[in-house]
This record gives structure tokens, sequence and C-alpha cells, in this order.
């Protein structure tokens, strides 16, 4: 079955730092792929998307790029803000139209 | 006022209890689901449902029961609560078109089973 895999946090940075967080899916077909984000005390909401293969997602300064030959769609952010901590799941939709979502990581960004 | 409401949102039961977790929304979409989330293990779809008469089993059913009284409300049930669903639960809702995959969040019930 369809599966989503991200890398294991937390993570922490120093403000203004460059932050990578890898994800990796397993799926049939082409899926759209996802990011979304759930801020303390929160639900998720959804942060960016990229529907078809080399599309680049990006919102609030984030990117993302679906690379279909490395089955990856790592995000990105080149100056994280304290703001911006919380926990980011990577997800993907799969033909049944319903979402896989990986495990999450959580990013601490410290002042 | 939150476009997705869930109640309660804390509560503490002990093994063996009934308890039902109730989502609204007044976002007027078709679609509702329920998820539980644990440390490390992401988002588990436990039901969904794509409008008033049709109901479906996610991938973690196993003892829990739903009900979708109203277009805008969806209930979760857990008939007789055990410890390993000790969890953070979501109701989240999408719309049945071209944007489905956008799905909205309420703010999540924290359900402890001792």
């Amino acid at each position: 079955g369809d599966s989503v895999t991200q890398m294991e946090g937390p993570v922490t940075l120093s403000e203004e730092a460059f932050l990578t967080i890898n994800c990796t899916y397993t799926a049939t077909g082409y899926p759209s792929l996802f990011w979304y984000v759930q801020y303390p005390g929160e639900g998720l909401q959804l942060l960016l998307k990229a529907t078809k293969a080399d599309d680049k997602g990006s919102n609030k300064g984030f990117e993302a790029t679906y690379r279909k030959e490395t089955t990856s769609f790592h995000l990105e952010k080149g100056s994280v803000q304290v703001s911006d901590s919380a926990v980011y799941f990577c997800a993907l939709r799969n033909a049944g139209n319903m979402l896989t979502f990986g495990g999450g990581t959580r990013l601490m960004v410290k002042p | 006022d939150a476009d997705v409401t869930q109640t309660p949102r804390n509560r503490i039961t002990k093994t063996g209890k009934r308890i039902m977790l109730e989502c609204s929304q007044t976002k007027g979409h078709d679609r509702m689901y329920w998820y539980r989330q644990d440390p490390g293990l992401g988002l588990r779809l436990i039901y969904y449902s794509f409008d008033v008469k049709d109901i479906n089993k996610g991938e973690i059913s196993d003892g829990y029961s739903v009900s979708r009284q109203a277009q805008a409300k969806f209930s979760l049930s857990l008939e007789s609560a055990i410890p390993n669903q000790t969890a953070l639960y979501f109701c989240a809702t999408s719309t049945s078109g071209t944007a489905s995959y956008e799905q909205y969040f309420g703010p999540g019930t924290r359900l402890t089973v001792t």
C-alpha cells in the first residue's frame, strides 16, 4: 500500500538557519503530494502542494519540489523563524482521493 | 468562530467505559473524517463519510464506531475504551470536488484511557 516516510525529529535550529525536512513516498501511479503543518494546540492545516512531477509548491517561504525519480518531496525554507516551530507532516493523495500521512517531524526554532 | 469544532477537548476515562467524541462543522462540506494521532505514527484514518448515508471504515476502525447525524455532525464512539486508545483524535472535513485533498482539521480531542 501507499506509505510516506519522514525524517525523525525533533529538528532543532537557530533562527535564520536553513531548514530541510526529508520526505519520501511509496505509491502506485502518480499521487499528489502535500505538506501540512500543526502548530501547538491546533489541528493540521495545509501548507503547500504539488500535483505532478517537477511541480514546486510554495507558501510562507517554504518550498518543496515533487521529484518523481527519487520519489521525494523535501520541505525547505531558507531562513526559519521562531514562529515556524511546529510539527510538519508530509502526505500523499492516492487514487481513492484519501490522504496518507507520514509520521510527522517536530521543528523547534530557538531565538 | 472555528469552522470545525470538537467536543470535548480533553477527556480522561476508565477502561471499559463508553465514550463519544463529537465533531461539528460550519464549512458546508460533504466529507468528514476521523483520525487518531500517536507520536511518531502520524495520523491514521479511523472512519470517513462522504455524505450522510455513506460511511466507510478507514485503516484502524476496530474498536470504534461512528454516526453521521447530519451533514454538519460526525460523532466517533468508543464502545468499550481500552488504554491503547489513548491518543489525540482529530476530525476533519473537505469538499467532494477536485480540492478534496485540502482537509480542514478541528483542534483535536486528547483522550486518556486509564
